[in-house]
């Protein structure tokens, strides 16, 4: 397919454990997004990629929370420890050359931390 | 500190009607807008942008308008179809290379 893929759509977790969210980006996008959506809160960014490089790692909630990204491509999104106030859909975004342009979102990834 | 407030979590319209969705934002810099849609379990889709050169930009039955003085602007939906009904955010970014800035978005039901 050519849309933003996410995987995987749902995750549930303990609570002191680490999962990684992965996203594959829509091909040659440079600019990746990541973004998380708790329950009936609005988007709230995480973390910016323009290429391999991280400009924007403000929205990043702790340090329990990581990022990367290889090759320009693919990201993963590392979260340590979990703790309950991470469930959440996390969401990824992709957008052609420059930052600014319109984002393409992936499907979400539910995380449920019991 | 919210820099793009959607102020109405929710709102209901009845099918053909107008919806008037309205966002406002803080920062001066802003220079590019955007609208979009997302509907439950799915990620949110593009639906209309707005460039800070223009005061209104129309796409069938979506309409968005900028009031730069007043940092607010407007997505109005007409006639409104019961397809509509989903969560709209608002989001704006400053130069090309800045992030998007989201709102927390306005749910909108539409009554056939």
């Amino acid at each position: 397919g050519a849309g933003v893929s996410q995987s995987p759509s749902n995750k549930v977790t303990e609570k002191g454990k680490d999962v990684e969210l992965r996203c594959d980006p829509i091909s040659g996008h440079t600019a990746l997004y990541w973004y998380r959506q708790s329950l009936g809160q609005g988007l709230e960014f995480l973390i910016y990629f323009q290429g391999n490089s991280a400009p924007d790692k403000s929205g990043l909630p702790s340090d329990r929370f990581s990022a990367e990204r290889t090759g320009g491509s693919v990201s993963t999104l590392t979260i340590q420890r979990t703790q309950q106030e991470d469930s959440a859909v996390y969401l990824c975004a992709s957008s052609s050359t420059r930052g600014g342009d319109t984002q393409y979102f992936g499907p979400g990834t539910r995380l449920t931390v019991l | 500190d919210q820099q793009v407030k959607q102020n109405s979590p929710s709102l209901s319209v009845q099918e053909g009607r107008i919806s008037i969705l309205n966002c406002d934002y803080t920062n001066s810099m802003f220079d590019y807008f955007l609208w979009y849609k997302k509907y439950p379990a799915e990620g949110p889709t593009f639906l209309i942008s707005i460039s800070s050169i223009k005061d209104k930009n129309e796409d069938g039955r979506f309409t968005v308008f900028l009031n730069k003085s007043a940092k607010h602007l407007s997505l109005h939906i007409v006639p409104s179809q019961p397809g509509d009904s989903a969560v709209y955010f608002c989001a704006a970014r400053g130069t090309s290379y800045d992030k998007v800035i989201f709102g927390p978005g306005t749910s909108l039901s539409v009554i056939p």
